[in-house]
Order: C-alpha cells, then structure tokens, then sequence
C-alpha cells in the first residue's frame, strides 16, 4: 500500500513570491491534516480536513496561507505572499476516523521543506 | 491555550543504558500517540494508548497513559543506536478536539 505522497520534496523561492504544496493521503483515509515544522520542534498543526470539510484550521494564518481538498481526496497548501518566516518543513498525514477518537493514528509524508529567501 | 510539555528535551545515553521521556498535557487528552522521527526523516507512529492508566509494550519500549488522561511515558530499555531520534507524544484535547504535538525528546545514543 503506498503512504502518503508529497510534491516537491523541496522549494526554495524569494520572499513575496507564491508557492503550493500537493498531498495525496492513503487511499481510503478521509481526515488529511497539514502541519508545519520549524527546525528542532514538534509538528504544530495548521488545519485539519474530514473529507471536503475544514473541521480545525484555528492556526492557519489565513491573511496569507489558504488550502483546498476538493473531492475529498488531494489536498493543496498554498502561501501568497511567502515571507522569510515560513520556511519550514510542511507535513502532510492522512488517518482513518469514523466518527470515533480512537482510530486517530496518523500516517505522515516525507514532507516540503522550504526555504524563503 | 493547550499545552503539551515533554521532558527532558535532550537525552544523550550510553548504548545499553535506559531511556524515558515524559510527556505531560495541560489538559485532558482523548487518546495519545507515540511518534519517533529520525534526523532528516518525517514522524513515524509508534503506537496508540485510549485509556485510563493504560500500558503497552513493544519489544524494548514501554509506553504508559497516566490514570488522569493528562501524562504518558515512554521507557526504552537497554538502549541501541537505532534508537537515535526525536521522540513526540500527540493527542487530542478531550474537550476541544484539538491536536497538538509535544515538545518532543531527541534521543542520542553513544556507542
């Protein structure tokens, strides 16, 4: 079974220039989260999708950081404009949840790193 | 806002020698799961505790969900240099729902 995929693995841009990010979780997995995480630190979440629905996106810093799952399947993270601060490793992860807490194992991707310039 | 604080924040052991990290929330959790992530790698599940004052173990690790809901602990025994990464704990608020990661414990382990 193939885990979750990422594209690009890697980006490197200027400051002010826009940039997006692709998920495509494990096949049947419908809660997809993104997360970003600076260097030395744990994941801190930027939103969390239930199928097509944003069920928790309270830390996405939405004057500049938009996402998408439409269908319910892939996911994109976008950044307009991007600033010095964002660079970071984006994580996706992808889980099962019906409806009950305890099925809320998370499968993570090997994740963008980005670096603003 | 919900806060969820591991200790220590690094630990560097001699190989053969015992590891634990805990991890301590600043509010009720749901569940929590144990994740290791390599140096340059990305999270990778370990394992899943739901309930109250729960014990697991896997091989050399012993993972435990404290009576309240709000500590967990993991100990490796008889440490090796495969062991070497970043230990987090992650759950969700009981009450709010929301995820959050611990502050994580980088492992290092001296041969």
């Amino acid at each position: 079974e193939a885990g979750v995929v990422q594209s690009p693995r890697y980006k490197i841009i200027e400051k002010k220039q826009p940039v997006a990010f692709w998920c495509n979780p494990i096949s049947g997995h419908n809660t997809l989260y993104w997360y970003r995480q600076n260097l030395g630190q744990g994941p801190e979440l930027l939103i969390r999708y239930e199928n097509e629905e944003a069920v928790d996106d309270s830390q996405l810093p939405k004057d500049r950081f938009s996402a998408e799952r439409l269908k319910g399947v892939d996911s994109t993270l976008k950044i307009q404009p991007a600033e010095l601060g964002d660079s970071a490793v984006y994580l996706c992860a992808s889980s099962s949840r019906w409806g009950t807490i305890s099925t809320d194992t998370q499968y993570f991707g090997p994740g963008t790193r980005l670096t603003v310039l | 806002g919900q806060q969820v604080m591991q200790i220590p924040q690094y630990q560097h052991v001699q190989e053969g020698e015992d590891f634990t990290t805990y991890c301590n929330s600043s509010t009720t959790l749901s569940n929590i799961q144990w994740y290791k992530q390599r140096p340059g790698g990305h999270p990778v599940f370990l394992i899943q505790l739901v309930k109250s004052g729960e014990v697991k173990k896997q091989k050399r690790l012993t993972f435990q969900f404290g009576e309240a809901k709000k500590n967990s602990s993991l100990h490796i025994t008889a440490t090796q240099t495969t062991d070497v990464g970043t230990y987090f704990c992650a759950g969700p608020d009981s009450g709010t729902y929301k995820y959050i990661f611990g502050t994580g414990t980088r492992l290092k382990v001296l041969a």
